[in-house]
């Protein structure tokens, strides 16, 4: 079955590099996705890979992705207590539709 | 240009009752996807909605509906609501035109609680 996975706790300081990793379960899935929840609100999108590239850097955030292993990171440089939430990866298996499958997501603590 | 936004933020219903959530997409996008999120199972992906058909529909019983009105607002109903039914319901919204624009945004979405 269809299964996305993740670790459920991340603790780093502040000014550290934090790396949230994901397992995918579907090699059909064409986008893979990075969500931010913070406490009580809803999903925030902060970057996305198509299926045929190996990274993607936006600012502070740089995305890997290796096919091959189905395997997802996230890596925030210089991490803030500002980025302290919880982190979803997202994959979407049905290329005709937008059925999203999300990890169980990752608790990012970031400490002063 | 605004984003997705979802009345009521809060809600609270007994056991037996039913309850409808709205969903405003943002402007333009065609597209509107429902997920509950709970504790217990994480995010779930209830059904889409796309040109006021539904397109998707997630494993949930049929006490679960929605709808899609010809300005792409969108609301899901709830009848006969259960303990387990309290849930974060999220919204989001998507251009679909088959590619990166497909990407969802979603709303703050509504705090649903069963008594």
């Amino acid at each position: 079955g269809e299964d996305v996975e993740q670790s459920l706790f991340l603790s780093v300081r502040e000014g550290d590099s934090s790396v949230i990793n994901c397992t995918y379960t579907d090699s059909s899935s064409t986008y893979l996705y990075w969500y931010k929840q913070e406490p009580g609100a809803g999903l925030q999108l902060l970057t996305y890979i198509f299926s045929n590239m190996d990274m993607k850097q936006d600012q502070r955030l740089t995305v890997l992705l290796n096919k091959k292993d189905k395997h997802l990171s996230l890596r925030i440089a210089d991490t803030q207590t500002g980025d302290s939430a919880i982190y979803f990866c997202a994959e979407n298996p049905d290329q005709a539709g937008t059925a999203l499958i999300f990890g169980k997501g990752t608790t990012l603590s970031v400490s002063s | 240009k605004a984003g997705v936004t979802q009345t009521p933020r809060y809600l609270i219903k007994t056991r037996g009752q039913q309850v409808t959530l709205s969903c405003s997409p943002i402007s333009g996008h065609r597209s509107v996807s429902w997920y509950q999120q709970t504790p217990g199972q994480g995010l779930q992906f209830l059904f889409e909605y796309f040109s006021e058909t539904q397109r998707n529909k997630g494993n949930f019983p049929g006490r679960f509906s929605g709808r899609q009105f010809s300005n792409s607002r969108s609301e899901m109903n709830v009848s006969t609501l259960e303990l387990g039914d309290s849930a974060l319901y999220l919204c989001a919204s998507s251009l679909w035109t088959g590619g990166a624009s497909d990407t969802q945004y979603f709303g703050p979405g509504t705090r649903l609680t069963v008594l």
